[in-house]
């Protein structure tokens, strides 16, 4: 199995661009993770969703953020309009039970 | 207060040394997690325990649900353990995964 795919590894954009993450957990794991890292405040959820609805939200940091599974193979973090303060890496994890496969992230920038 | 603590927030030893990180949480849990952060930045998970300890090669996790307290502990270390190792409780009961709190992390560094 290829493991949690993420696309872009990084990304460069500037404030007020909208910013898309994109996310295929491992094929069968029924939960996927949305975190996002920053040396400040470590690692944080931001959204898990399970059988592809979502369950929690609450680390979703304002309005300016959306998530959305439209199906078990795929998954989408939207950021509209970004801003410099948004810069972290976003990581996506998958799984099936309790243990968590995490993507190898997706180094944000805005400038 | 941060609800899970870790200690030490970094670590230097020698190869070979039998190394202790600490983890203590205050909320309710039903699962406690410790990850691996490679330098590089992957994250790689290598326990969950709810209770008791669990061993892989050099590496055994712990805990005590009474004391709200869990240990790593790496024996006869190597560079190659260099990371960021990072404890997250996931405080859903009933047994089901969720939303995981997770401590700042214990930079390890193990010299040659």
């Amino acid at each position: 199995d290829a493991g949690v795919i993420q696309s872009p590894r990084h990304e460069v954009t500037e404030m007020g661009q909208e910013v898309t993450l994109r996310c295929k957990p491992i094929s069968g794991h029924n939960s996927l993770f949305w975190y996002r890292q920053t040396m400040m405040r470590g690692l944080e959820l931001l959204i898990y969703f399970n059988n592809n609805v979502p369950i929690d939200d609450s680390g979703m940091p304002e309005d300016r953020f959306s998530a959305k599974m439209p199906n078990a193979s795929f998954s989408t973090l939207k950021i509209q309009p970004s801003e410099p303060r948004d810069s972290a890496v976003y990581f996506c994890a998958s799984s099936l039970r309790y243990t968590q496969y995490f993507g190898p992230g997706t180094r944000l920038t805005v400038l | 207060k941060n609800e899970v603590e870790q200690s030490p927030q970094n670590l230097t030893a020698q190869e070979g040394e039998f190394i202790t990180i600490n983890c203590s949480y205050s909320v309710g849990i039903s699962a406690l997690h410790w990850l691996q952060q490679h330098p590089g930045g992957g994250i790689v998970s290598l326990f969950m325990l709810s209770s008791g300890k669990k061993k892989h090669g050099r590496l055994i996790a712990t805990i005590n649900i009474q004391e709200k307290h869990s240990s790593l502990h790496i024996t006869a270390s190597h560079p190659r353990d260099s990371a960021v190792y990072i404890c997250a409780v996931d405080s859903n009961y009933g047994g089901s995964q969720g939303n995981l709190i997770f401590g700042k992390g214990t930079k390890l560094s193990v010299k040659p």
